[in-house]
């Protein structure tokens, strides 16, 4: 069975600073997706980036990027020029490839605060 | 497309009482999943529709649950005699059901089981 660990329940962060979330995971798979998740106080979760095992490229979106190593089963998320709205619980995430198979497995989270 | 909305967002219920929630999807969205979050946790898989078809249940959906999707639009989560322990955070999430596509979640409905 796959899981997923996180390993810093919260983190805290200058405004305007990079903070780097850490993620490992397991799997016998070769082939799946990679994902961070990102759940606001009271508000619904929305997908951040995600990363496909098969593609080396690590995956970036604007100040989003993530470390991805396959060997080692790491993912790890670095905010960058990180903002107040990005306080939140990030959540990383596995899904196997398969069609049918199409649950997501989530870590425990970190909870990110920004300071001001 | 207004995204996937959930009712109710919070639920009171005495121990042993039954609760049900509903969930909309997101228009055209073939596939729809239930999920539940306990506190300090990730959210963990229960079940998903394809349609109305029930194609994969987790062990976490005991006999007291049950889930459904009768038209292939909406679907509904009871959970019967409640218990302490049901109480936690549903959250629904819809997709379209290619491969890949991506699992759009709604806001939940927060269960308080006294």
């Amino acid at each position: 069975a796959q899981t997923v660990t996180q390993s810093q329940p919260e983190m805290s962060v200058q405004e305007a600073e990079t903070v780097t979330l850490s993620c490992t995971y397991d799997t016998s798979e070769s082939d799946y997706y990679l994902f961070w998740y990102k759940q606001p106080p009271s508000r619904q979760m929305i997908l951040v980036i995600r990363q496909e095992a098969y593609k080396q490229q690590n995956a970036t979106e604007n100040r989003f990027s993530v470390n991805f190593q396959k060997a080692a089963k790491s993912f790890s998320l670095k905010i960058s020029d990180s903002q107040l709205g990005d306080a939140a619980m990030y959540f990383c995430a596995y899904r196997t490839k398969g069609n049918r198979d199409d649950k997501i497995i989530f870590g425990k989270g970190t909870r990110l605060h920004i300071l001001p | 497309d207004t995204g996937v909305s959930q009712d109710p967002r919070h639920k009171i219920t005495k121990r042993g009482q039954n609760v049900t929630f509903r969930c909309d999807p997101i228009s055209e969205h073939n596939r729809l999943y239930w999920y539940r979050q306990t506190l300090g946790q990730g959210p963990e898989f229960l079940t998903y529709f394809q349609n109305e078809a029930q194609l994969e249940k987790s062990r976490l959906l005991s006999d007291r649950f049950s889930a459904e999707r009768p038209k292939g639009s909406f679907s509904t989560l009871e959970i019967q005699r409640t218990e302490q322990g049901d109480s936690a955070m549903y959250l629904c999430a819809s997709s379209r059901g290619l491969v890949y596509d991506e699992q759009f979640f709604g806001p939940g409905t927060r269960l308080t089981v006294l």
